[in-house]
């Protein structure tokens, strides 16, 4: 299965933009990625996803590298309520399921 | 509130018991899966319903282990003769079309003693 790397933590002040990165250097060509993120004692939150066009929405923008080989989650000012476990995560579409296969995060810290 | 729901959301048991964990999906998903998460970790895939049907079982997902999805509602995770590896977060998500997003539950904690 193909894998997510990101950095364990990083650390933001209120209101600048923020950009996470996430390396998957063995994403095949069907694979889509999704960021979702995760606050203390609650499930994951869909954030963005995309294929290999750069994506934006309400919540994030999502650019993805020529080679997809990399790709960047991009809050545009970064709040309080941003602060939260941010997941780089390839949809592999295993017998059609498109289970999602999950890193272990970037923590966003969001500092006043 | 329409979202997905978990129950319990806490669960206490000793070794050796079985222990069995419902999920209810938003009312129109038609796919529906189980993942497993552990302190520190990402969730990690266990198994996938489409309706009623089960498509997919992580290799991981040991023998204990059994899921099921009467009438493709709601589901439920069972656990047979627990083990202490076993304590983890359990995380039920759904979703309506392929490749959209899917929409996680609250997630039922066990801890096996």
């Amino acid at each position: 299965d193909a894998k997510t790397t990101q950095p364990n933590s990083m650390e933001s002040n209120e209101e600048e933009p923020v950009h996470l990165p996430c390396n998957h250097s063995t994403i095949s060509g069907t694979d889509y990625i999704h960021w979702y993120r995760q606050l203390p004692s609650q499930g994951p939150e869909y954030v963005i996803h995309g294929l290999t066009s750069n994506v934006n929405n309400r919540m994030a923008s999502l650019a993805i590298a020529e080679d997809r080989k990399s790709s960047t989650l991009i809050l545009h000012r970064a709040t309080l309520r941003d602060a939260a476990v941010y997941y780089c995560t390839l949809a592999y579409s295993g017998a059609g399921s498109y289970q999602l296969t999950f890193g272990k995060g970037t923590k966003l810290s969001v500092i006043p | 509130d329409t979202g997905v729901s978990q129950n319990p959301r806490h669960k206490i048991t000793k070794r050796g018991q079985n222990v069995t964990f419902r999920c209810d999906p938003i009312s129109e998903h038609n796919r529906l899966y189980w993942y497993r998460q552990t302190l520190g970790q990402g969730p990690e895939f266990l198994t996938y319903f489409q309706n009623e049907a089960q498509l997919e079982k992580s290799r991981l997902l040991s023998d204990r282990f059994s899921a099921e999805r009467p009438k493709g509602s709601f589901s439920t995770l069972e656990i047979q003769r627990t083990e202490q590896g076993d304590s983890a977060m359990y995380l039920c998500a759904s979703s309506l079309v392929q490749l959209n997003e899917q929409f996680f539950g609250p997630g039922t904690r066990l801890t096996v003693l």
